[in-house]
């Protein structure tokens, strides 16, 4: 079946920094969720993109669905060591069966 | 409200034993998840129910595995005989049916087979 790409793999960030972790498809989406999961724990929704173009705010997170729905990102400022943990996107399918990308696993330097 | 629900929280076991793993899906959501995550192979789906039903199946690694949701309130996914290559941490979540609604995870059981 059709996979979402996450890149970078990993992503090492001082306290304070931004960054942005990509979730990208050679095929349109027709919706992208976003997860995190804590380590040790298990993965919590975030949110859903659908509109071609949207773009979602949750206090320092930021997410982007591309204008062809082949992409998506999320963009963290002002990064925190809450922010520690794997943020994985997905896509689903009419069934709500979800499709993970590998992840992008964040450590934050204090 | 109760989330998803799993038990055993941890299990170790030796190769050739049974394991039951258990989910109790919350209250009123009619979609059943089971996930399988491994640091090689990530998070995978193994199968999925919609209205006790199973839907989808095709992520099952092995005859070795078995899922059952006999009502709305249970599911259990079993490996008979289990393998050392089984250890995993194994996710159940649950869900509204539908296509965009959102996946409610449990806490997971971290399996290891010795």
């Amino acid at each position: 079946g059709q996979q979402v790409m996450q890149i970078p793999q990993y992503q090492h960030v001082q306290e304070g920094e931004d960054f942005t972790t990509y979730c990208n498809s050679s095929t349109t989406l027709s919706n992208i969720q976003w997860y995190k999961q804590r380590p040790g724990g298990h993965p919590v929704f975030l949110i859903q993109l659908v509109k071609s173009g949207e773009v979602k705010k949750q206090k320092r997170l930021t997410f982007q669905f591309g204008e062809a729905k082949k992409n998506s990102s999320l963009h963290i400022t002002a990064t925190q060591t809450t922010d520690v943990g794997t943020y994985f996107c997905a896509e689903t399918d009419s069934w709500g069966k979800l499709q993970f990308g590998a992840g992008t696993q964040v450590v934050v330097t204090p | 409200d109760a989330g998803v629900i799993q038990s055993p929280r941890h299990e170790v076991t030796e190769m050739g034993q049974e394991v039951t793993l258990r989910c109790k899906p919350i209250s009123g959501h009619n979609s059943l998840f089971w996930y399988r995550q491994t640091m090689m192979r990530g998070l995978e789906l193994l199968i999925y129910f919609n209205n006790n039903v199973p839907i989808d199946d095709s992520g099952m690694p092995e005859d070795r595995f078995s899922a059952k949701m006999p009502n709305a309130s249970f599911s259990t996914l079993k490996i008979q005989p289990s393998e050392p290559r089984d250890s995993a941490v194994y996710f159940c979540a649950s869900s509204l049916y539908g296509g965009s609604q959102p996946q409610h995870f449990g806490d997971g059981t971290r399996l290891s087979i010795l």
